[in-house]
């Protein structure tokens, strides 16, 4: 079955270490997201990506990096620098950025 | 700047009891809205995608509708699977990324 998924689903970090949360699509699609959610907000854009070798900013980048050395694969690091960093993270893909998205189970970041 | 408000916040119903949760938008050209269902700590799920105003789509016991301002989804007797968080999200014309609303959390009670 295409989907995409993301590991860890749960994820526990002691401050001032990075993490990397993965993300793996089998749908063949473009462009993927990360997401952040947190309880009574709206999810908020972290980065995207169109295409390979290539990202974006989103709203809320700093203390986040991506790579995207392959169309499947887009990972997310969470960096000593992102000063809240428990929440719930969500990532996405769509159809050359258009049309709904697809998205995965999340993984769930708790810093100690 | 675009904005998404979804209302109420939180909403519960008796089984067989109809409502309707509201999304209202504001975005310089609306390229599409789109409703999700979230279960709790799930990744959402795709339900419509609404283009133009006038337009509806239907899916079992849920029925989308799109204004120039706003997006109503319509739930006919529901039933406790019903039970949920939509989200709501608008995709601008001028730009890639979507804009999505809090939420709406429902309960429907046996």
């Amino acid at each position: 079955d295409g989907g995409i998924t993301q590991s860890p689903k749960y994820l526990f970090r002691k401050e001032g270490q990075n993490v990397t949360l993965s993300c793996e699509q089998n749908l063949n699609h473009d462009a993927m997201y990360w997401y952040r959610q947190d309880p009574g907000q709206g999810l908020r854009l972290i980065y995207y990506s169109q295409i390979v070798n290539d990202f974006q900013k989103g709203d809320i980048a700093e203390g986040y990096s991506v790579s995207r050395e392959k169309k499947e694969s887009f990972p997310l690091t969470v960096t000593s620098a992102q000063k809240n960093p428990t929440a719930f993270y969500l990532c996405a893909s769509n159809e050359q950025g258009r049309g709904e998205l697809f998205f995965g189970e999340g993984s769930r970041l708790t810093v100690l | 700047e675009d904005q998404v408000t979804q209302s109420p916040e939180a909403l519960r119903l008796q089984e067989g009891e109809s409502s309707s949760l509201n999304c209202s938008y504001t975005v310089s050209g609306l390229r599409g809205l789109f409703w999700y269902r979230q279960d709790p700590g799930k990744g959402p799920e795709f339900l419509f995608t609404l283009y133009s105003a006038g337009e509806e789509k239907e899916k079992e016991r849920l029925k989308a509708t799109l204004t120039k301002k706003e997006s109503f989804l319509h739930i006919t007797a529901p039933k406790p699977e019903d039970s949920a968080t939509y989200l709501c999200a608008v995709q601008p014309v001028y730009g890639q990324n979507f804009v999505f609303g809090p939420g709406t959390r429902l309960s429907v009670l046996p």
